[in-house]
């Protein structure tokens, strides 16, 4: 299995843009999350989904952030427009059914110029 | 509030001396477990688990944790690091949600 995938795996654009990360979890597993991790805030749950439909998103920190999961194989998160406070590497992470551990991909490292 | 401290933010040791870091946690029912490793540059894997059992859990690369239930406590521990073990070491919670400290940077000098 080729894990999950994140991409793109860098991603600088300027504030006000819009930004989009995608996420392919692994094959069969029923849950997906995203996460957030910078020095200031360490590593934080922003959303996640079981069998497509969004679960919690507490965290997802303001209104110019998103996230879909359109089918079984596919998310994204948005963020619209971008600031340069958020600027953090994100992380997607999955897994098959409760009480397994996650499986996370490589993560896209954001900078908002 | 549920939260998860790790008590060192940066810990320095040289190679072959023995490692513990501290996790605690305030979720008051039934969770779950794990130690997560991020060693430069890479994405997060996971080190151990423990979900029920025996309280002295082993992972990968030598790491071990114990669980002790009455102290809220879920430190890891190796015997003698090496300096591969360079990384960032996250202590994780789960009970109706995911939550992760904030994170402790090992450095092990050769």
């Amino acid at each position: 299995d080729a894990g999950v995938i994140q991409s793109p795996r860098h991603e600088v654009t300027e504030m006000g843009q819009e930004v989009t990360l995608r996420c392919k979890p692994i094959s069969g597993h029923d849950y997906l999350f995203w996460y957030r991790q910078t020095m200031m805030r360490g590593l934080e749950l922003l959303i996640y989904f079981n069998n497509n439909v969004p679960i919690d998103d507490s965290g997802m920190p303001e209104d110019r952030f998103s996230a879909k999961m359109p089918n079984a194989s596919f998310s994204t998160l948005k963020i619209q427009p971008s600031e340069p406070r958020d600027s953090a590497v994100y992380f997607c992470a999955s897994r098959d059914r409760a009480n397994q551990p996650q499986h996370f991909g490589d993560g896209t490292r954001l900078s908002i110029l | 509030a549920q939260s998860v401290s790790q008590h060192n933010h940066h810990v320095i040791l040289s190679e072959a001396a023995s490692l513990e870091l501290g996790c605690n946690y305030s979720y008051g029912g039934t969770v779950n477990l794990f130690w997560y490793v991020q060693y430069p540059g890479q994405h997060l894997q996971l080190l151990l688990k423990y979900f029920s059992g025996d309280p002295l859990v082993k992972g990968i690369k030598g790491f071990e944790a114990e669980f002790i239930k009455s102290k809220f406590s879920f430190n890891l521990r190796k015997p003698s690091v090496q300096w591969s073990d360079t990384a960032e070491y996250f202590c994780a919670v789960r009970s109706y949600d995911m939550r992760f400290g904030a994170g402790t940077r090992l450095t092990v000098k050769p």
